[in-house]
């Protein structure tokens, strides 16, 4: 079955400092793979995702993230951050033609502080 | 732009006692996504329609039951609720079309059992 694992449960980092949260995935058949935001008491909202071609995936807000197959990896970059990035951090994958079902990862917790 | 709507967005219930959560997806739209996240843990999927027929089914109890309607909104009914019950329950939906739907996430219903 289909896995995802994020390394860090909290990464804390000063403002303006480039920050990596990262992914890891478990299955060898292609996937698609996101990285959604949520910040607190709200839903989920999309930063990013990659379903083919490019492996560097630009987002919103300043995220980039670089899909490694290699490796089974999609890390989640930005090079400065802000305080109003401040929130959970979820990686997630889906298998094409299995009905676009999420399994999402534990999540990071990201804390910028001033 | 419309977003999904789910109601209500806060709810709370004691225990044994049933619960409704409705889910209005973005127009158009045809497919239709639960899932559960526990306090501090990630989205778990529980189960999808698509044209209104169950298209999957993720680690669902069974006593809970999902439909979707003609006019493509979702109902989650819970029974004989339980404390682990609680957690944030997120609806989301997509149109069933080319290589990749995306999917949107609605703001979630917050159901505490008491």
């Amino acid at each position: 079955a289909q896995s995802v694992t994020q390394l860090d449960s909290q990464v804390p980092v000063f403002e303006e400092a480039p920050v990596e949260l990262r992914c890891n995935y478990s299955s060898s058949v292609s996937v698609y793979l996101f990285w959604y935001v949520q910040y607190p008491n709200q839903g989920l909202q999309l930063l990013l995702k990659y379903l083919s071609g490019s492996t560097l995936v630009k987002g919103i807000n300043g995220f980039e993230a670089e899909f490694n197959k290699s490796q089974t990896s999609f890390h989640l970059r930005k090079p400065s951050v802000h305080i109003s990035d401040t929130a959970e951090y979820f990686c997630a994958v889906s298998e094409p033609n299995q009905g676009g079902k999420l399994i999402f990862g534990q999540g990071t917790e990201l804390s910028v502080k001033p | 732009a419309a977003g999904v709507i789910q109601s209500p967005r806060h709810l709370i219930k004691e225990k044994r006692e049933t619960a409704t959560l409705k889910c209005y997806p973005i127009p158009r739209h045809d497919t239709v996504y639960w899932y559960q996240q526990g306090p501090g843990q990630d989205p778990q999927f529980l189960i999808s329609f698509y044209e209104k027929m169950q298209s999957d089914k993720g680690s669902i109890p069974d006593r809970f039951s999902a439909q979707q309607f003609s006019d493509y909104h979702s109902e989650l009914n819970m029974s004989s609720l339980e404390l682990g019950d609680s957690a944030l329950y997120f609806c989301a939906s997509s149109f069933k079309g080319g290589v990749y739907n995306e999917q949107f996430f609605g703001p979630g219903t917050r159901l505490t059992v008491l």
